[in-house]
């Protein structure tokens, strides 16, 4: 079965500097990613997803995304963090033989400090 | 605001108990889906309905199921609440089998 991992629960950055927040993926078949992004007492929200195509995917919000084949990794980056950033991220695959299973990781807690 | 609308918000019940949660998707979507998530367990994907049909099933306890009605909205129904079903439960759609989701606001069940 697919899987995700997100192998850090906390990333600090400073505002104005970049931000990298970590995800790698295991699929049997071609990967379809995405990543989410979770406020408080909220729910997620959509901000890029990886189908086909371009390596490096654009999304909202200024966040963009690299697919990367041969270290099965998905890393969510934005070149300039702001403090209203600061949120729970979540990484998620689905795999082409599974299609209907969307498995998400553990989140990453991203602070962005003034 | 993503359009994806639960009710209730919020759910306080007793152990033994059973509850009924309520998911209306955007307008257009055919896929429902529904999550728990706790702390403990992270973001758990729990069942797929496409048009009216189930189309996926996750970590599914035998205790919950759930039904996408002909309007296209979705229940899930949990029943003999135990403790450790306290989390929130996020209904999400899209339009296709393929397409991102969409999350509505969640509903927090409380078992006492």
């Amino acid at each position: 079965a697919q899987s995700v991992a997100q192998p850090e629960d906390q990333v600090n950055v400073a505002e104005g500097n970049p931000l990298t927040v970590k995800c790698t993926y295991s699929v049997s078949g071609n990967p379809y990613l995405f990543w989410y992004v979770q406020y408080p007492n909220r729910g997620l929200q959509f901000l890029l997803k990886y189908i086909t195509g371009d390596n490096l995917v654009k999304g909202s919000y200024g966040f963009e995304a690299e697919f990367n084949k041969s270290q099965t990794s998905f890393h969510l980056k934005k070149p300039s963090a702001l403090v209203s950033d600061s949120a729970l991220y979540f990484c998620a695959v689905r795999d082409m033989f599974r299609i209907n299973d969307m498995r998400f990781g553990a989140g990453t807690r991203l602070t962005v400090k003034p | 605001d993503s359009g994806v609308t639960q009710t209730p918000k919020h759910l306080i019940t007793a152990t033994g108990q059973r509850v009924t949660l309520r998911c209306s998707p955007r307008s257009g979507d055919l896929s429902v889906y529904w999550y728990q998530q706790s702390l403990d367990q992270g973001l758990q994907f729990l069942i797929q309905y496409y048009n009216g049909e189930e189309r996926a099933k996750g970590n599914i306890l035998e205790r919950f199921s759930a039904q996408q009605f002909p309007d296209l909205h979705s229940e899930l129904n949990l029943s003999s609440l135990e403790l450790g079903d306290s989390a929130l439960y996020f209904c999400a759609s899209s339009p296709g089998l393929l397409d991102e989701q969409f999350f509505g606001p969640g509903t927090r069940l409380t078992v006492l």
